[in-house]
């Protein structure tokens, strides 16, 4: 199977501060990517699909990229509202594996 | 407007099967092509894909998980269900269901203990 790993697991951060997330896949997995926000005590949400379609009602903010094997999730500029973890998921194929999260927080 | 929505049992004791059901409103199980799935949260940790199953009926399941799950559908009722048999307290949990990766639902936490 499949695994994804993400990193950093965690990061600190200023307020307006460029932040970048990256999901590593051990084989490709074209673009079917998707990155979810977890604020503490909620369920996730969607933030992007297909490695880089801003999910509608999102801040564009946040942004995607990647196809194959190696992903990003950039945040431009790090708001007080986007501590949280973010967890990527592959859709490809089943096992529709997530990555083990990385928890963002402000500096 | 799609909306999904988990119900059952919030207690199950060890060594029974957890039975849970999510309800769709706003989208028709039978004539979409989506898949349908669940995905579960112990506490303090991260999400675990469970399995999903596709219109037409073929389920897919997390290799970990496979010799206790079965999620069916129930296009009468607009339902999809998941059943995990042998639980122990590891299987205690938040559970989600959605619609591919798009919609999902507000989530049932469900605790396994005597």
């Amino acid at each position: 199977d499949i695994q994804m790993t993400q990193s950093p697991s965690s990061l600190s951060a200023s307020v307006g501060d460029r932040v970048t997330i990256t999901c590593r896949a051990s084989q490709g997995i074209s673009n079917y990517l998707a990155w979810f926000q977890q604020k503490p005590g909620k369920g996730p949400n969607l933030l992007i699909y297909l490695a880089s379609t801003l999910q509608s009602g999102v801040p564009s903010r946040f942004s995607g990229s990647g196809s194959g094997t190696d992903f990003t999730l950039t945040i431009s500029s790090l708001q007080p509202e986007d501590v949280a973890t973010y967890y990527c998921q592959k859709y490809n194929s089943a096992p529709w594996t997530f990555g083990q999260g990385t928890k963002v927080d402000i500096k | 407007q799609l909306q999904l929505q988990e119900s059952g049992p919030g207690l199950v004791k060890p060594s029974e099967t957890l039975s849970l059901t999510c309800t769709v409103s706003g989208d028709s199980i039978s004539t979409t092509t989506y898949y349908w799935g669940w995905i579960r949260q112990p506490p303090g940790k991260g999400l675990e894909w469970i399995g999903n199953i596709y219109y037409s009926g073929t389920p897919y399941y997390n290799p970990s998980l496979e010799s206790r799950v079965t999620i069916s559908v129930d296009t009468s009722k607009n339902q999809f269900s998941l059943k995990l048999t042998s639980v122990t307290a590891a299987d205690t949990a938040v559970y989600y269901c959605a619609r591919g990766v798009r919609a999902w639902g507000q989530g049932t936490l469900v605790t396994v203990s005597s």
